[in-house]
Formats: C-alpha cells, sequence, structure tokens
C-alpha cells in the first residue's frame, strides 16, 4: 500500500496566522482526502483534494477556512487559515481509491493554537 | 478556553483473552468496510476490510464479521496482546469513493 510523508508531525500557532499542512505519497494515487481529529474523537472528513480542480467540501466546512490544493497525483497541502483555538485538533491526510489496498493515512499533524 | 471532548466507549480485557469489538454504520448502500487501529499520537492503520459480498473475513488473529440486516459489524481479536491497546475505528466507504468513519472503541489490555 502507499507510504503517506505528513509534515509538519505538531506545531504550536499563535491565534489569527494560518498554517499549511503538506502531505506526500510515495506512488500515484487516484484520491487523497483531509481528516480532521478532535481530542478523544473519531474522524471527520473535511474535504477530497481533486487533481487540478477544486477541492470538494464536506457540510460544515468551506474553502475559505481550509484551502487545498492537489498539484498532481502525489501531493497535497491542507491550509489552515485565520486559526482560533477551535482549530486546535489532529490533521490527517488519507490516500486510496483502490479497494484491495485500503486507504491508507499519514501520521497526522497536531495543531495547537494559543 | 479548554473543551471538553467526548470520551470513547473503552473495552477492557485480561491479556490472552479475545475482545470483540462492535461498530454500527449508517449507510445500507455502503459496499466496503475497513477496521482501523490507532496508537497514541499515530495515524489509523489498516487491519482488515470486507466488502458487502461476504459475512466473514480472517485475518491474522483478526475476524471480521459483517450483518448487513442490521447494519452491523464487529472485530474479533483472538489471544489478545498489550501491544492491542489502542483505539479501534470501523469504516465505510460511501458510493462517493469518501472513507466515513464511526465512533471508535478504545481497547485496554490487562497483562
Amino acid at each position: 500500500s502507499a507510504v503517506i510523508s505528513q509534515k509538519p508531525s505538531r506545531d504550536i500557532c499563535q491565534r489569527g496566522t494560518s498554517l499549511t499542512i503538506q502531505c506526500q505519497v510515495d506512488s500515484q494515487v487516484t484520491m487523497m482526502f483531509w481528516y480532521r481529529q478532535q481530542p478523544g474523537q473519531s474522524l471527520t472528513l473535511i474535504a477530497t483534494a481533486n487533481q487540478g480542480s477544486e477541492a470538494t467540501y464536506e457540510s460544515g466546512f468551506v474553502i475559505d477556512k481550509f484551502p487545498i490544493s492537489r498539484p498532481n497525483l502525489t501531493f497535497s497541502t491542507l491550509t489552515v487559515s485565520n486559526m482560533s483555538p477551535e482549530d486546535s485538533s489532529i490533521y490527517l491526510c488519507s490516500a486510496g481509491g483502490q479497494r484491495v489496498l485500503g486507504y491508507t493515512f499519514g501520521s497526522g499533524t497536531r495543531l495547537t493554537v494559543v | 478556553g479548554e473543551s471538553v471532548g467526548l470520551h470513547l466507549p473503552t473495552l477492557s480485557v485480561q491479556e490472552g483473552d479475545n475482545s470483540i469489538i462492535n461498530c454500527a454504520y449508517s449507510n445500507s448502500a455502503s459496499d466496503y468496510f475497513i477496521w482501523y487501529k490507532q496508537e497514541s499520537g499515530k495515524g489509523p492503520q489498516f487491519i482488515i476490510d470486507i466488502r458487502s459480498n461476504m459475512d466473514k473475513r480472517q485475518g491474522q488473529r483478526v475476524t471480521v464479521l459483517l450483518n448487513k440486516t442490521v447494519k452491523h459489524l464487529s472485530l474479533q481479536i483472538a489471544a489478545t496482546q498489550p501491544g492491542d491497546s489502542a483505539v479501534y475505528f470501523c469504516a465505510e466507504l460511501n458510493q462517493g469513493g469518501k472513507l466515513i468513519f464511526g465512533q471508535g472503541t478504545e481497547l485496554s489490555v490487562k497483562p
């Protein structure tokens, strides 16, 4: 299965600033996704990162707050914009689309906003 | 301010015993399911998957059972070990190819 590298692994940011998280996959994948995992909770899908076009956002998430890029089949970025303490969470990148291999996750970015 | 998160359901088992973790899924049209294990500070790790045309699938020390009638999945871990302590999530694949996660269960193995 694909191996995902995600960085930074953690960061502490000031409110009002923005952070860009990078996700690199070691092989070309059909689909890439971004999830948020708040403390002690399950994973919530933020959006599907589409190669060469605008990301598809889930209910409750908007492009102005979470702009996403996907310039090719192996790389994507998620930006958390104008951060507030409520954005403190773990952000996870996932890649998949081939059912035989399942869907793989990066190790996540632990974000703390102060 | 400090936020208070929901507490995950917890299953505590003795080392060597079998564990059964349950999950209810929401969409009767979902046709592919995955169980993940998440250890502290790490991303979810694939354990086993099952398609909707099956009701049982076995891996190494793990078995997944699917009951489509009641939209229920279970993960059975045989001879549970301390290294199995983690949070376990089920996930269903919807028609749009998106993986939707269940609530999760924290498994604690007592030596």
